[in-house]
């Protein structure tokens, strides 16, 4: 598989559940993101992993959000203690990262459903 | 927060007209890309236009940045049905360390009638 791909690519879950994302990135992207997009909304964005530089986490909305990345491989994105608000779209992209002229190419996203 | 503001909102137009939609953004950027996503699936990157270039063409896109007044078009010229789609521009600040990291408009929702 060339693209990004994702999984699982709907959950359902009840409110109060801890769920993992996960992203396999294309062979040799040493960028990773992770983006939130609720219903009709753009792209929120969550995190950056970027080589084995520390992570850009600024866009992470709470401290029930976590996401891990091993070298330039899969990264988990987890939730903890899920809420109804955490419904939504997360699509993760990886890139090349050349002074940021890249472009992003994005996997089709885990639908999460928080009943 | 969302820098990019997208206009229109929603734009229906019929197969053969051409599509205009319009991009604003409030920082300094490094570049500024165009993404289309179809419902339910992820975006896929369609043109990137660097903060020293102002106008660029892909087959039927064509893409105008305007540093000075902070805005951007993307026209798509004979569209198709085909071309029904969400259009999201993003852009990469300037500066920082995080290179490639791109904020998001809201998109505008196109809709080609056959």
């Amino acid at each position: 598989g060339a693209g990004v791909s994702q999984s699982p690519s709907n959950k359902v879950t009840e409110k109060g559940k801890d769920v993992e994302l996960r992203c396999d990135p294309i062979s040799g992207h040493t960028a990773l993101y992770w983006y939130r997009q609720r219903l009709g909304q753009g792209l929120e964005f969550l995190i950056y992993f970027q080589g084995n530089s520390a992570p850009d986490k600024s866009g992470l909305p709470s401290d029930r959000f976590s996401a891990e990345r091993t070298g330039e491989s899969v990264s988990t994105l987890t939730i903890q203690r899920t809420q109804q608000e955490d419904s939504a779209v997360y699509l993760c992209a990886s890139s090349l990262v050349k002074k940021g002229n890249q472009p992003q190419h994005f996997g089709d996203g885990t639908r999460l459903s928080i009943l | 927060s969302q820098q990019g503001e997208e206009d229109p909102q929603a734009l229906s137009i019929q197969e053969g007209e051409n599509a205009t939609m319009n991009c604003s953004y409030k920082t300094s950027i490094n570049n500024l890309q165009w993404y289309r996503q179809n419902s339910g699936r992820g975006l896929v990157h369609l043109i990137l236009i660097r903060s020293n270039e102002r106008e660029k063409h892909s087959g039927r896109l064509r893409v105008t940045l305007d540093t000075s007044k902070k805005s951007s078009s993307l026209l798509i010229t004979a569209s198709r049905a085909a071309d029904t789609a969400s259009y999201f521009c993003a852009t990469a600040n300037a500066g920082g360390t995080s290179y490639g990291k791109l904020t998001f408009g809201q998109g505008t929702i196109l809709t080609v009638h056959p």
